[in-house]
Formats: C-alpha cells, structure tokens, sequence
C-alpha cells in the first residue's frame, strides 16, 4: 500500500464548475497536510495547507481533512482552464521532517 | 522560484559515468531535500539536510551520494548512473519546520541516461 494514494485522473471538469480531488494516507501519525499544484514541465507549488480536522478556505480553493478516515481533499470552485494541472498531495508526520507525495492528479478544465 | 536555481537544467550523460547535479539557494534556509519524480510514482525523497555537513537518506537513496558543505549549496551525485536513474529532480527548500511550512521546489533537472 503506497503511503499516500490520489486517483491519477485524469479528472475533467467544464469551465465553472466545481472539480473535487481526493488523497488518502496509511501514517495515522501524519499531522500536516499539502496540496501542491505542476503545470506541465514546470515545479509544484504550494497552494494549500492544512492541519486540523474540517475545512480551511483560500480564494476558490478549500482544503478538508478527516483524520479518523485518513483522507484529505481539495475542492476548486468556479474551476478556469487556467487550473488544469496536475495537483499533489502531501503529508508529513510526526516522526519525520520529510513530505510524502501521491502521485498526483491530472486536472483538466474545458472551456 | 524563491531564489532556489538548479544546475544544469538538462543532462544527457552515458551509463557508467558519475554526474553532478548542484542545488543553491539565496533564501538562507536550513532544510534542503532532493527528490526525483517519475511518471506513476510521483516525488520521492533521496536525500535531504538540516544543515551544512548534516545529511540523511531518504526513501530512494542507493546510487545517489550528496553534500552539503555550504548552507547554500546541496550537491546531488550519481556515482555511476545507470538507465533506471533517467527522471526529473528536483530539490526543495524549507525554512524551519517543514510540516509546518511546506516547500520551495527547484525548477528542476532533467536527466537522461543513455
């Protein structure tokens, strides 16, 4: 079982609406989480952080976490075509200084 | 991105050979990390510091040796590169805590072994 897990995709979603992506972790002892997002050829970066249980809004991005369920996601509303990219979770525990990537999902928002 | 550039942007090197990849940043941030990305498996940790001569491994280390002898500078080697070590890597940057912080990425290096 990989550490983190994300559904590849690729997710489409038309322009406007709300694209909805998810990650699952095994550390029950994992304590921050990220989303980072890559355009193609190019680094991530950082677009959200969490690390409570519940909901953490920022512009038309919101972050939720439940730790009893292991899971964490990410909702874009009022999706562009500008957020197409693909869109990394990331976890890091209590026990190590080190991030843990999935393996990222590809986001596609059509015009 | 941040003042954190890597050199060379892309690399063709022959199996066999040993090859450098130089990380430096401006920021004076104490954590440094390498990580290498390929397709299926996302980024996975190879090295990573806390401070100048103060390294670890990480998940994907064997092959691969690094140094840090400046703060600024974190220098990934492949001591004899082989076709398995063709990928993109990138280095990230973190200032204190990185599970509070999260990372600065690189804009990377792309690596081709033939």
């Amino acid at each position: 079982q990989k550490e983190v897990e994300q559904n590849s995709g690729p997710l489409s979603v038309p322009e406007g609406a709300i694209a909805s992506l998810n990650c699952t972790y095994s550390d029950r002892g994992s304590q921050s989480f990220f989303w980072y997002r890559q355009y193609s050829g190019k680094s991530p970066e950082l677009i959200m952080s969490i690390y409570s249980n519940g909901d953490k809004e920022d512009g038309r991005f919101t972050a939720q976490l439940n730790k009893a369920s292991q899971y964490v996601s990410l909702l874009i509303r009022d999706s562009q075509p500008s957020d197409s990219a693909t869109y990394l979770c990331a976890v890091n525990s209590a026990n190590n200084n080190d991030m843990r990537f999935g393996a990222g999902t590809r986001l596609t928002v059509k015009p | 991105d941040a003042g954190i550039t890597q050199s060379p942007r892309h690399k063709v090197t022959e199996t066999g050979t040993p090859v450098t990849l130089r990380c430096h940043q401006t920021e004076n941030h104490r954590y440094m990390y390498w990580y290498r990305q390929d397709p299926g498996h996302g980024l996975r940790l190879i090295h990573y510091s806390y401070g100048v001569k103060d390294t670890d491994k990480g998940e994907v280390s064997d092959g691969y040796s690094v140094s840090r002898s400046k703060t600024e500078d974190f220098l990934l080697t492949l001591e004899s590169a082989t076709s398995s070590q063709t990928s993109v890597y990138f280095c990230a940057i973190s200032d204190r805590d990185s599970r509070v912080y999260g990372y600065t990425f690189g804009s990377g290096t792309r690596l081709t072994v033939v």
